[in-house]
């Protein structure tokens, strides 16, 4: 069974550029979590989907960060435009349902210049 | 709020030593404690976990015990191998936040031959 897989896994760009992250979870996975981790600080939750519902997009820094998940298959991080302090690795993970175990992708690593 | 407080890296030992990373956590009611390990290129995987007091998680010889009074879940392994070597996490997660992941910063370890 494939895991949870993201793409790209390393993307340079520069500030205020557009860049969109994927993940694609564990096929048959309802929920959907984005974390992110900035430089020398700790893994922090963006938002949760259900399906295709944002249950909690608490953890959204800014309204430059949109996320869909059309159809409730795979989600869309996109950042629109980049500034220098959204560098840093993005992390997404599925769980079954809701209590289940967090399964991770090897993460995108997001560098704005 | 809910937050984890792990001891600061890096931590360096020699093969066969005794390992502990110390966590604490700040959080009301009763989260569930995770540690998670991210080997070198990889992403984040679950190491073992707790869902309630005096609760042990085991898994490849390491340990972690839920203690509520003392709000901790230390990480230990009687004898770390090199292949040991990682960035370990511990987390939690409470149900009125849709189980979203709570993190703390990480601690790298390297074991030396």
């Amino acid at each position: 069974e494939a895991g949870v897989t993201q793409f790209p896994s390393h993307s340079v760009i520069e500030k205020g550029q557009t860049v969109t992250l994927r993940c694609d979870p564990i096929s048959g996975h309802d929920n959907l979590y984005w974390y992110r981790r900035v430089m020398g600080k700790e893994i922090k939750f963006l938002l949760h989907f259900v399906k295709e519902s944002k249950q909690d997009e608490s953890g959204m820094p800014n309204n430059r960060f949109l996320a869909e998940r059309t159809g409730g298959t795979y989600s869309t991080l996109k950042v629109q435009p980049a500034e220098l302090e959204d560098s840093g690795v993005y992390f997404c993970a599925s769980s079954q349902e809701q209590g289940n175990i967090q399964y991770f992708g090897a993460g995108t690593r997001l560098s704005v210049l | 709020g809910n937050s984890v407080t792990q001891m600061e890296g890096p931590v360096t030992l020699s093969e066969e030593a005794f390992l502990t990373i110390n966590c604490t956590y700040t959080a009301t009611g009763y989260p569930s404690l995770f540690w998670y390990v991210q080997y070198p290129g990889e992403g984040l995987q679950l190491l073992l976990k707790a869902t309630k007091a005096d609760d042990k998680g085991s898994n490849k010889g390491f340990e972690a015990t839920y203690r509520k009074e003392t709000t901790s879940f230390h990480l230990e392994k009687g004898s770390v191998q090199v292949s040991d070597s990682a960035v370990y996490f511990c987390a939690l997660s409470r149900s009125n936040s849709g189980y979203a992941l709570n993190f703390g910063k990480g601690t790298s370890l390297l074991v030396t031959p």
